[in-house]
């Protein structure tokens, strides 16, 4: 079946950065692309950006888009978020979900979420 | 503040119909798809609703979406208690170049 699979909670100081991964199984990597995602606590959720699988090319949120860098190795199939300058505002629930990167498209699969919390 | 304005929680008791608001702008709604996902308390988001009346395979008849000009809607008919959980709606924002969603609205089963 389909399925994402995301790295580790992490625990980040602010200035610090951050490398999430999210390793995809049972589909056609090449196919679809990923987007990530974040949920800071008891809020709503962000979308940050978007990479293709089959390109690689990408599309940031404007919010983040000085901070963060998405990236794919088609080999395992696995999609990268790295976010630098991390802040304490930066501190959420990050999801990758597999996305078509069409306006008509879904987040049809999610990974199971990773928390990356930012304290001095 | 969220592009998508969603009512922050909404309440029925069982067997009861619900449904839950979405309201946007012509930049998104009005000329996008709408997307609905429910999340269980501490677990990932799920595709509910897409292209904002059809429903992914696996999900309930129960749960139909709607789209009227800039706004949304998603209706939920014979309630349960397994549907307390939250709702998000999406959709694409040509402005941002990107999707958008609402805060989330808390559906509570009584």
């Amino acid at each position: 079946q389909v399925q994402l699979v995301q790295s580790g909670a992490e625990v980040k100081k602010p200035g610090a950065s951050v490398k999430v991964s999210c390793k995809t199984s049972g589909y056609n990597f090449n196919i679809y692309g990923i987007s990530w995602l974040r949920q800071a606590p008891g809020q709503g959720l962000e979308w940050m950006g978007w990479i293709s699988g089959y390109n690689g090319n990408t599309n940031y949120a404007q919010k983040v888009q000085d901070r963060v860098t998405m990236t794919t190795d088609s080999v395992t199939s696995t999609a990268y978020m790295e976010l630098r300058s991390l802040r304490p505002d930066d501190t959420a629930v990050y999801y990758c979900a597999r996305w078509g990167g069409g306006r008509s498209d879904g987040f049809d699969i999610w990974g199971q979420g990773a928390m990356v919390s930012v304290s001095s | 503040q969220s592009v998508l304005t969603q009512p922050p929680s909404a309440s029925g008791t069982p067997g009861q119909r619900v449904t839950i608001s979405c309201s946007g702008s012509t930049s998104n709604i009005g000329g996008n798809s709408v997307f609905w996902y429910q999340q269980f308390p501490g677990t990932a988001p799920t595709l509910l609703v897409y292209r904002s009346t059809q429903r992914p395979s696996g999900v309930p008849d129960r749960f139909s979406g709607s789209k009227s000009d800039t706004s949304a809607s998603l209706a939920i008919s014979g309630l349960r208690s397994e549907d307390e959980a939250d709702y998000y709606c999406a959709s694409w924002d040509d402005s941002l170049s990107g999707p958008v969603f609402g805060g989330g609205t808390k559906l509570t089963v009584l």
